[in-house]
């Protein structure tokens, strides 16, 4: 079965610098990856996703993603920090089975301070 | 657009009550979801629907039920709460396909005393 991990519960970043957070996946075939983002109070909105198109991925508010096959990863990034990009970021993938389910990571939450 | 429509937001159950979760999507999706969200587990999938007439369970399916009679509607219900299923509940929908990511509702806080 397919499954996720995110390193790091809660990530903390200046405004203004690099977003990092780490996303790995495990699946025995070629997976589907998505980023998620999750503002208090409210659902999960899509980011962007990888579906084997192109390894470096990108998506809304500035963030972008890379697929590494050698180091199973997903690593999600964004050059600069703003401070309204506080929020909790769900990684989750998709694989074998049944077409549509997903499964998500822990997620991590984003602190960004000025 | 409407997209994902859960009602209640909130609800707070005692023991051994038991309720419906409402949720509805205007966007003809032919697959549907229930997660529940807990601190610390991320997003774990309760029941889901590939299409009308046709459930399955997911990861944690124990204390609830549903149906898909329609394809804009799926219920998700608590046949007899317990202080364990306190959580924050979303439904999900998506066209079917490997690619096609999901459009989550709102959610619903629910709180069993």
């Amino acid at each position: 079965a397919q499954s996720v991990t995110q390193l790091g519960s809660h990530v903390s970043v200046s405004e203004g610098a690099l977003v990092l957070l780490r996303c790995n996946y495990s699946s025995s075939v070629p997976p589907y990856l998505f980023w998620y983002v999750q503002y208090p109070n409210q659902g999960l909105q899509l980011l962007l996703k990888y579906t084997s198109a192109a390894t470096l991925v990108k998506g809304i508010n500035g963030f972008e993603a890379e697929f590494k096959k050698s180091e199973t990863s997903f690593h999600l990034t964004k050059p600069s920090a703003h401070m309204s990009d506080a929020a909790e970021y769900f990684c989750a993938v998709k694989g074998t089975g049944t077409a549509s389910k997903l499964t998500f990571g822990t997620g991590t939450r984003l602190q960004v301070t000025l | 657009n409407a997209g994902v429509t859960q009602t209640p937001k909130f609800q707070v159950l005692k023991t051994g009550q038991s309720m419906t979760l409402q949720c509805a999507q205007d966007m003809n999706h032919e697959y549907m979801s229930w997660y529940r969200q807990d601190p610390g587990m991320g997003l774990r999938l309760i029941h889901y629907s590939v299409g009308a007439g046709i459930t399955d369970q997911g990861e944690v399916p124990n204390g609830y039920n549903v149906s898909r009679s329609t394809t804009e509607d799926f219920p998700l219900r608590l046949l007899s709460a317990a202080p364990s299923q306190t959580s924050v509940y979303f439904c999900a929908s998506s066209e079917q396909g490997f690619n096609s990511p999901l459009h989550f509702g709102n959610g619903t806080r629910l709180t069993v005393t």
